[in-house]
């Protein structure tokens, strides 16, 4: 039972134009969420995060919505450039005796196209 | 100067080896992670230390077994490899709290032939 899901394995958008990436979730119990990206050979590095109590964050180019309702949650990156280009995961947080268990959907290759 | 750096980055062994990654953080983080991303590219949790306890077992076949000297450094020991643990094996580490999540090192591809 995957309690983060991705469902779109990738997508391909324009240079310039906005870039949004879905996540949906199943447990109430998440308190954080949060995206990473990350790059052939390496490994994930955060990107931007969200509280549970919020319903949206934003950092330079990179905003995260949150619908809790919908359980829901959607990465915009814009405007979009070829160095976005990489596995976007989103991932969800329950803490676990005094450990922040990551939960993690299985990305979405996002490329950039000039 | 490589936050959290684990070796080998390439590990390719016959089935029925032991063989061991090694994974050390310089962050002065308190919680440390291994997680295995499998050949669906699910990135799934197998263990977690906090200051050198074990705190997070999920359901990981004895053949591996954690090993935490202190709370920089977080072993995976795998004995008896079978071609199902061919995958990416990732460390990590965190603060206790942070919205950051966790800091990941690049990677261990591990391949059983």
């Amino acid at each position: 039972d995957q309690q983060v899901k991705q469902n779109s394995p990738s997508l391909s958008v324009q240079e310039g134009r906005i870039s949004i990436l879905n996540c949906d979730y199943t447990n109430s119990m998440f308190d954080y969420f949060l995206w990473y990206k990350k790059y052939p050979a390496e490994g994930p590095t955060f990107l931007i995060s969200i509280s549970s109590i919020k319903d949206k964050n934003e950092d330079g180019r990179f905003t995260v919505f949150l619908n809790k309702s919908a359980k829901h949650l959607s990465l915009h990156i814009v405007p979009s450039q070829p160095g976005d280009s990489a596995v976007y995961f989103c991932a969800a947080s329950a803490l676990v005796q005094g450990a922040q268990k990551l939960v993690f959907g299985q990305g979405t290759r996002l490329t950039i196209n000039p | 100067d490589t936050a959290v750096s684990q070796t080998p980055k390439y590990l390719v062994t016959q089935m029925g080896n032991d063989k061991s990654i090694k994974c050390e953080q310089n962050l002065g983080h308190d919680t440390m992670y291994w997680y295995k991303q499998d050949s669906k590219k699910f990135l799934k949790i197998m263990f977690s230390y906090n200051n050198k306890e074990l705190i997070i077992n999920e359901t990981v076949p004895n053949r591996f077994s954690p090993k935490s000297p202190d709370k920089a450094h977080l072993n995976l020991h795998i004995n008896s490899l079978e071609l199902g643990d061919s995958a990416v094996y990732f460390c990590a580490s965190s603060q206790t709290r942070g919205v950051g999540g966790y800091t990941f090192g690049s990677g261990t591809r591990l391949t059983v032939v």
